[in-house]
């Protein structure tokens, strides 16, 4: 699985708008990237995942460059809630078991 | 309803002991995992099952031996247990191997 890199912390105004980078610039062509997130002392939390297509749900945002080489999650309203380690993860989704491969991730802290 | 859930939340033990971590999920996935977090927050896949079977074994010590009776549920022996045993343990779920993973909150390991 190709190895992303992400800033390990971040603040954001509660209300504004959370923009995470994830650069994975040596991902392959069917791996698809993944977000999680851990909130202190709860289990992680799937948040949302793409291939190539910007992707939205009700949690979260997910823009992927054109060469896919590196992504940005975004929070819309960034709420206390939402302070947690934020985890990029690419892997492949099809052909072959693999498992979530966690790097350290960002912590986003978000400001009243 | 508890998706998937982890007994006992918290578990304290001397060195040398064997214990066991039960999980279960109701959410009729047919592959789950067992994760464990260090005291870096390092998150780590140690076992997956997918239809009762190993399907991923990490470098993980004899020690430990997960367990699934049947497809709701894993749970992980642990034999002699040793001080760097010390970590919360999460159990996931999903369906089938690729798709996102569902985590239960945790059990914090504590070897005396």
């Amino acid at each position: 699985d190709a190895k992303t890199t992400q800033p390990p912390s971040m603040d954001c105004a509660e209300g504004r708008a959370a923009n995470l980078p994830c650069n994975h610039s040596t991902i392959s062509g069917n791996e698809y990237v993944y977000w999680y997130r851990q909130i202190h002392s709860q289990g992680p939390q799937y948040i949302i995942h793409g291939l190539k297509n910007n992707e939205t749900n009700e949690m979260a945002s997910l823009i992927i460059t054109e060469d896919r080489k590196s992504s940005t999650l975004i929070l819309p309203h960034a709420t206390l809630r939402d302070t947690a380690v934020y985890y990029c993860i690419v892997r492949v989704k099809y052909g072959s078991a693999r498992q979530l491969t966690f790097g350290s991730g960002t912590q986003l802290t978000v400001l009243p | 309803d508890t998706a998937v859930s982890q007994t006992p939340k918290y578990l304290v033990t001397q060195m040398g002991n064997d214990k066991s971590i039960k999980c279960e999920q109701n959410l009729g996935h047919d592959t789950m995992y067992w994760y464990k977090q260090d005291s870096k927050k390092f998150l780590k896949i140690m076992f997956s099952y997918n239809n009762k079977e190993l399907i991923i074994n990490e470098t993980v010590p004899n020690r430990f031996s997960p367990k699934s009776p049947d497809k709701a549920h894993l749970n992980l022996h642990i034999n002699s247990l040793e001080l760097g045993d010390s970590a919360v343990y999460f159990c996931a779920s999903s369906q089938q191997q690729y798709n996102e993973q569902f985590f239960g909150p945790g059990t914090r390991l504590t070897v005396l």
